[in-house]
C-alpha cells in the first residue's frame, strides 16, 4: 500500500518568515494531496490540495508544489503568523478508490512573534 | 463543505465499559469514515462506513471491537466495544464532499476518550 513521509516533524520560524514541509509518497497511482491543518483540540482542516495534473496551486499565502516524477509534495507557507501555528498533515489517495487517505506524520509548527 | 458535529466531544471512561460516538452530517453524503488519532501521532484510518452496507474494516481493527452503524446518508456511529487504556485516543469521523471522484475529506471535531 502506499506509505507517505513527512518532514519536518517540528518546524520553529519566526513571524514573518516562510515555512516549508516535505512529503513523499511511493504509489505512483496516487493523484491526490490534500494538506490538513489541526489546531489543538480540534479536528483537521483542509487547507490546500493538489491534484496529480497540476504542478502547483496557491491560495493567498499557502501554496503546494508537486513533483510526480520524484514522488514528492511540499506545503510552503509564506510571511508566517501566529496562528498558523498548528499541526499540518499532508495525506494521498487515489481517486475512485475508495477514497482511502494515507496521511503523513504530522509537523509541529511554531510561529515566534 | 459540509458541516461536521460529533457527540460526546470528550469522555473518560472506565476500562471493560463501552463507549459509542455519534456523528452527524449537515448534508447527505455517500462515504463517511471513522479514524482514531492517538497522543501526538498521525491518523489511522478504522472503517469505511457506506449507507446501506457493511462497513469495511483496516487492518488490525475488527467489527466486534468497533462497531459501526450508518443508518442513513447523515448519521453514523462508532462504538469502542470493552475498553482498555489502549484505547485513549481522539476518535474523528469524516465525510467525503459528496461529488462524486472529487475525493475531498472533511474532519468533525474528534472525541477525546481517556480510559482509565
Amino acid at each position: 500500500g502506499e506509505n507517505v513521509e513527512q518532514h519536518p516533524s517540528t518546524l520553529s520560524v519566526q513571524e514573518g518568515d516562510s515555512a516549508v514541509i516535505k512529503c513523499t509518497y511511493s504509489d505512483s497511482a496516487s493523484n491526490y494531496f490534500p494538506w490538513y491543518k489541526q489546531e489543538l483540540g480540534k479536528g483537521p482542516q483542509l487547507i490546500i490540495d493538489i491534484r496529480s495534473n497540476v504542478g502547483e496551486k496557491k491560495d493567498q499565502r499557502i501554496a503546494v508544489t508537486l513533483n510526480k516524477t520524484a514522488k514528492h509534495f511540499s506545503l510552503h507557507i509564506t510571511e508566517t503568523q501566529p496562528e498558523d501555528s498548528a499541526v499540518y498533515f499532508c495525506a494521498a489517495s487515489i481517486t475512485n478508490t475508495g477514497n482511502q487517505f494515507y496521511f503523513g506524520t504530522g509537523t509541529s509548527l511554531t510561529v515566534i512573534p | 463543505s459540509a458541516v461536521i458535529s460529533q457527540k460526546p466531544s470528550r469522555d473518560i471512561c472506565q476500562r471493560g465499559t463501552s463507549l459509542t460516538i455519534q456523528c452527524q452530517v449537515d448534508s447527505q453524503v455517500t462515504m463517511m469514515f471513522w479514524y482514531r488519532q492517538q497522543p501526538g501521532q498521525s491518523l489511522t484510518l478504522i472503517a469505511t462506513a457506506n449507507q446501506g452496507s457493511e462497513a469495511t474494516y483496516e487492518s488490525g481493527f475488527v467489527i466486534d471491537k468497533f462497531p459501526i452503524s450508518r443508518p442513513n446518508l447523515t448519521f453514523s456511529t462508532l462504538t469502542v466495544s470493552n475498553m482498555s487504556p489502549e484505547d485513549s485516543s481522539i476518535y474523528l469521523c469524516s465525510v467525503d464532499s459528496g461529488t462524486a471522484f472529487v475525493n475531498e475529506q472533511f474532519f468533525g471535531p474528534g472525541t477525546r476518550l481517556t480510559v482509565l
